[in-house]
């Protein structure tokens, strides 16, 4: 049973480019959660989609970053324009139900992002 | 604001030493606290905590949480190298979805 599948696993961009990365939920799951992890800090909660529904984007910066968890593929974490300070790990997460329900999530292993 | 803090940040200790990590907490509707395990790669979990004083066991790990107080900690017997990984302490709070995460502690084991 394959686990969290985060593509790709390093981007390298330039200021004003748009990132895309992608995350495929563990079989069986349809709850998926972005992090964003920065150097020296922990990980911070981005978004909480369910297929085709955003349940919480209380973490997502106002501009320029956009989630997806449509009906057939993998959920997108979409930032355009990027600047440095966007440059971090951004690690995906699953799970069968809501946090409400467990609290435990499968992560995948990250993509790691870099603006020059 | 809620808030976790782990400490130490780092810490390195010999082979069969035995570690604490401390994590403590502020958090508006408190429902859990997990802790994760973290090498150069995806995170995995380790226990979920929702009630003061059960201790949860699994192998040489194991970890109490102290809700009156408002910490945690995670306590690795007879350590060897491969616990050598960041260990991070998250809580989760009734208003929301949202893992709140410490900074995480930074364990070397040595040989």
């Amino acid at each position: 049973n394959a686990g969290v599948m985060q593509n790709p696993r390093h981007l390298v961009r330039r200021r004003g480019q748009e990132a895309r990365l992608r995350c495929s939920p563990m079989k069986g799951h349809s709850h998926v959660y972005w992090y964003r992890q920065l150097p020296e800090e922990g990980l911070k909660f981005m978004v909480y989609l369910q297929k085709e529904n955003i349940i919480d984007e209380s973490g997502m910066p106002k501009e320029r970053f956009s989630a997806e968890f449509p009906k057939e593929g993998p959920s997108i974490l979409r930032i355009q324009q990027v600047v440095r300070g966007d440059s971090a790990a951004y690690f995906c997460a699953s799970s069968p139900r809501s946090t409400d329900n467990t609290g435990e999530l499968f992560f995948g292993e990250g993509s790691r992002l870099t603006v020059l | 604001e809620d808030k976790v803090v782990q400490s130490p940040l780092s810490l390195v200790v010999h082979e069969g030493d035995t570690v604490t990590l401390n994590c403590s907490y502020e958090v508006t509707n408190f429902r859990s606290l997990l802790w994760y395990k973290q090498e150069k790669k995806a995170p995995t979990f380790l226990f979920m905590l929702t009630s003061s004083g059960i201790e949860k066991k699994s192998g040489r790990l194991s970890s109490i949480l102290d809700k009156k107080e408002l910490f945690s900690i995670l306590n690795i017997t007879a350590t060897q190298t491969g616990d050598s990984a960041v260990y991070l302490c998250a809580v989760l709070s009734n208003s929301g979805y949202a893992l709140n995460f410490g900074k995480g502690t930074s364990l070397l084991v040595t040989p």
